[in-house]
């Protein structure tokens, strides 16, 4: 079955600390794959995506994800984060056609400490 | 700056109403979906559509329905409400044929009494 797992439902770092969020698949296919960031009273925001090619990804805001094939991985990674960053994140996977729809992990809420 | 508006940001109505929830964008794109949120079980895609009067059920369409009269604008009706429907609700938009959504409103924090 198609699956994502964010294993960490909290995280807290303190400000300035490298940031890794850990998101692990399951999928039938090269799946698309997607990081979101939903701060405080707000609808989410897309940080990033992953379709093919170079298996680093930029995104906007500093962060930056890797996928890993054989971890079925897709770690998403900032190296000092801001008091700003205080958010919950999303990680998703899902195809590129109107057939299937994308799958949505459960988030990563992140605290930041000053 | 590119934007969903969702026509509240909160929301109180009764059991058995029947309730609007607008969105609107304005980045003329085909697709526009709607997601509830609760804790503990991430986003669940209610419905979709990538086009003018059409919709596609997502994970949990019952006790909804959509309507997609024009191409910036979709809403989601609660026939009758009930308070299991208490929650936030999200609406996105992307264009192309990919699925996923690209831009969110603020969310509409609905609760049935």
């Amino acid at each position: 079955a198609q699956s994502v797992t964010q294993p960490d439902i909290h995280i807290t770092v303190s400000e300035g600390a490298s940031l890794e969020l850990r998101c692990n698949y399951s999928y039938g296919a090269t799946p698309y794959l997607f990081w979101y960031v939903q701060s405080p009273g707000q609808g989410l925001q897309l940080l990033l995506k992953y379709f093919s090619g170079d298996t680093l990804v930029q995104g906007i805001k500093g962060f930056e994800a890797e996928f890993k094939r054989s971890q079925s991985s897709f770690n998403l990674r900032k190296p000092s984060v801001h008091w700003s960053d205080a958010a919950e994140y999303f990680c998703a996977v899902g195809p590129m056609n109107r057939d299937d729809k994308i799958i949505f992990g459960k988030g990563t809420r992140l605290h930041i400490l000053p | 700056d590119v934007k969903v508006t969702q026509s509240s940001r909160y929301l109180v109505k009764r059991t058995g109403e029947k309730v609007f929830l607008e969105c609107v964008q304005d980045m003329d794109h085909e697709n526009m979906f709607w997601y509830r949120q609760d804790p503990g079980l991430g986003l669940r895609l209610i419905y979709f559509s990538y086009d003018v009067k059409m919709k596609e059920k997502g994970d949990i369409p019952e006790g909804y329905s959509v309507s997609r009269e024009k191409k910036e604008r979709f809403s989601l009706i609660l026939e009758s409400a009930s308070t299991n429907q208490t929650s936030m609700y999200l609406c996105a938009s992307s264009s192309g044929q990919g699925n996923q959504p690209q831009h969110f409103g603020d969310g509409t924090r609905l609760s049935i009494l």
